[in-house]
């Protein structure tokens, strides 16, 4: 079946630095690929996706990159800022059935 | 956009009662809803799968007889805790995606609900 882990389950980073979170599935077959935002209390908040027919995605402070010949996945936030402290979910699926891994928890130190 | 709502967003009861925790799509039309079941410091677990006007996909493991799904519209789906106990305390959260293939696979997750029973 399938298996979504992450690398890291908790990441510090300094205010103003890079932040990376890395996601692994097992699934060769997964065709599309999101990472959520989940702050304490709230639901998850799409950030960004990614087809498997691409390997780079940006959006405004975030990137996805892809690499299917390991099965990776990661989310790089660039300039982190304090409001980006949350628990970070990679999702891996197909048409509306997705799995969610673990997380990883994000703490901004100031 | 595409917003979801739930209601409420917190509620506490007694053991043997029940409840009823809705979810709306606000302004979009969603073809499938989803809820999930998430514990403090986990991943969100789900629960069942509904389309408007069929029954819901139970995972395995989830007593459809004890969490009832009704998803009326295309807008709004139901969830009811039937005679909740306290292990049914969590936090319970729902989606629901947008009509149409290519645009069906992304989720938009409502603010949850934090179910509390005594």
């Amino acid at each position: 079946g399938e298996s979504v882990g992450l690398h890291l389950p908790t990441l510090s980073v300094q205010e103003g630095d890079n932040s990376i979170i890395n996601c692994a599935y097992s699934n060769s077959a997964s065709d599309y690929f999101i990472w959520y935002k989940q702050e304490s209390g709230k639901g998850p908040q799409f950030i960004i996706d990614i087809r498997s027919n691409m390997d780079k995605r940006q959006g405004q402070r975030v990137t996805v990159l892809l690499n299917k010949t390991v099965k990776h996945l990661s989310l790089q936030i660039a300039a982190t800022q304090p409001g980006d402290s949350a628990v970070y979910f990679c999702v891996v699926g197909g048409y509306q059935k997705v799995t969610f891994g673990t997380g990883t928890k994000l703490q901004v130190i100031p | 956009g595409a917003v979801v709502s739930q209601h409420p967003s917190r509620v506490i009861c007694k053991s043997g009662t029940s409840v009823k925790i809705e979810c709306r799509s606000l302004d979009f039309q969603a073809t499938t809803m989803f809820w999930y079941r998430q514990f403090p410091k986990q991943s969100l677990m789900l629960m069942a799968t509904s389309n408007e006007g069929s029954k819901a996909t139970y995972e395995q493991g989830v007593e459809k007889d004890k969490f009832l799904i009704n998803h009326a519209s295309l807008t709004l789906s139901t969830l009811t805790v039937t005679s909740a106990h306290p292990e049914d305390s969590s936090f319970y959260i729902c989606s629901a995606s947008k009509a149409g293939r290519g645009e069906g696979e992304t989720q938009y997750f409502g603010p949850g609900t934090r179910l509390l029973v005594l």
